[in-house]
């Protein structure tokens, strides 16, 4: 069964002290690794594609890597502002574009 | 802003009643995608539609159905409402080239008393 897990369920960082959340994932053959954010009261905002293991992505404050088995977010020096849930989704082959499985999220707060 | 809209953002009604919730794609967008997000299930994948026809379905209870209308716009209906249905509805719109993003609205929350 395709399954996504993130780890840890919530992280409390003082602004400018660098981390890493964590992405797990179990798909019979991985089409893509989305990750996206999502504030209080909003829907899903998106952040990165990646494709295959060895692909990294940056902006700003934020670099998602990939490897066969997870994925990470990096985070380094951040702020008050990326204070939100992070969340981590895969889309399997044959399945619909749509068709995202979503981990249960990291939420994160950056405290000043 | 994502230019997903999603009406209403709130709902509040009995059990055994019917709603219906909008959304309006981004334009541009042919496909359209309903979740569903509780507390303890996460973001779920109802039902997705591609200029007007079903394409996937995911985990929808047959109580709920959806259609996508010339417009492209589409209504999520939810009917004999139990209290487990309140959560919050997305639509998310994506554009026609494979791996395209999906872009959510900010949702519908749905309580159901």
């Amino acid at each position: 069964e395709d399954q996504v897990t993130q780890s840890p369920e919530a992280l409390r960082l003082q602004e400018g002290e660098s981390s890493s959340l964590n992405c797990s994932y179990t798909v019979s053959g991985l089409r893509g690794l989305f990750w996206y954010r999502q504030d209080p009261g909003k829907g899903p905002e998106f952040l990165f594609t990646l494709y295959s293991a060895g692909e990294e992505k940056e902006k700003e404050r934020l670099k998602a890597t990939l490897t066969k088995k997870e994925s990470f977010l990096h985070i380094t020096a951040p702020k008050p502002e990326d204070s939100a849930t992070y969340l981590c989704a895969v889309q399997a082959w044959g399945g619909s574009q749509g068709n995202l499985i979503f981990g249960k999220g990291t939420k994160l707060s950056v405290k000043p | 802003d994502s230019g997903v809209t999603q009406t209403p953002k709130h709902l509040i009604t009995a059990t055994g009643q019917r709603v219906t919730l909008r959304c309006s794609p981004r334009s541009g967008d042919l496909s359209v995608y309903w979740y569903q997000q509780s507390l303890d299930q996460g973001l779920q994948f109802l039902i997705q539609y591609y200029n007007g026809e079903e394409r996937a379905k995911g985990n929808i209870l047959e109580r709920f159905s959806a259609q996508q209308f010339p417009d492209l716009h589409s209504e999520l209906n939810l009917s004999s409402l139990e209290l487990g249905d309140s959560a919050l509805y997305f639509c998310a719109s994506s554009g026609q080239e494979d791996n395209s993003p999906l872009h959510f609205g900010n949702g519908t929350r749905l309580t159901v008393t």
